[in-house]
């Protein structure tokens, strides 16, 4: 069973440097979606993609975070100049959509990317 | 978009005894997810109960909703330490999927 995958599992780095990580989704779905967790709190929606269009972005993507899904299929999520407030899980889950509304079918997450910012 | 509020926000039990958690929402739905969360891994889908539906099972895991009180619950019943875990629920309508801050539940071997 080929789950969503995430790479790395763990980046430690210096406040300054730029980081990227990687999602490889669930084959068949269209949809994928990246949040970020700080301890103790709930996910944060950051940004979703149905198959290589960018829908929604939220609030919280600071013009120093950018998201790409070229083909549809995997996904990067950059960072550029990070700062100690990034440190975080960063999450990815994948699901199917129908429609060009915000689907209801139920999303399968990765194990996340622990970012920590020296 | 709307989150749920999950109550209580931490519960301790030992194993074998049943854990409940209930999720209180604020606008209509489509439906209601449940999810867990094992500390340092992704979430993971429990269940999903549709607005017209009360009650739904799954193993040990019983969920209900009442749409006129915007509630839902999750029950697990004979607890293993293994379902220790922070437990969402995410109500949707036509929203993105949004997340409160969960119910840490710890059982106790």
């Amino acid at each position: 069973d080929t789950g969503v995958s995430q790479d790395p599992r763990h980046k430690i780095t210096k406040r300054g440097q730029n980081v990227t990580f990687r999602c490889d989704p669930i084959s068949e779905h269209n949809r994928l979606y990246w949040y970020r967790q700080t301890l103790g709190q709930g996910p944060e929606f950051l940004t979703y993609f149905q198959n290589e269009a960018q829908l929604e972005k939220s609030r919280l993507l600071s013009d120093r975070f950018s998201a790409e899904r070229p083909k549809g299929s995997f996904s990067t999520l950059e960072i550029q100049r990070t700062e100690q407030g990034d440190s975080a899980m960063y999450l990815c889950a994948s699901s199917l959509g129908v429609s060009e509304e915000y689907s209801n079918q139920p999303q399968h997450f990765g194990d996340g990317t622990r970012l920590s910012i020296l | 978009s709307q989150q749920g509020e999950e109550d209580p926000q931490a519960l301790s039990i030992q194993e074998g005894e049943n854990a409940t958690m209930n999720c209180s929402y604020k606008t209509s739905i489509n439906n209601l997810q449940w999810y867990r969360q094992n500390s340092g891994r992704g979430l993971v889908h429990l269940i999903l109960i549709r607005s017209n539906e009360r009650e739904k099972h799954s193993g040990r895991l019983r969920v209900t909703l009442d749409t006129s009180k915007k509630s839902s619950s999750l029950l697990i019943t004979a607890s293993r330490a293994a379902d220790t875990a922070s437990y969402f629920c995410v109500p949707l309508g036509y929203q993105k999927v949004t997340f409160g801050i969960g119910t840490k539940l710890q059982v106790i071997p």
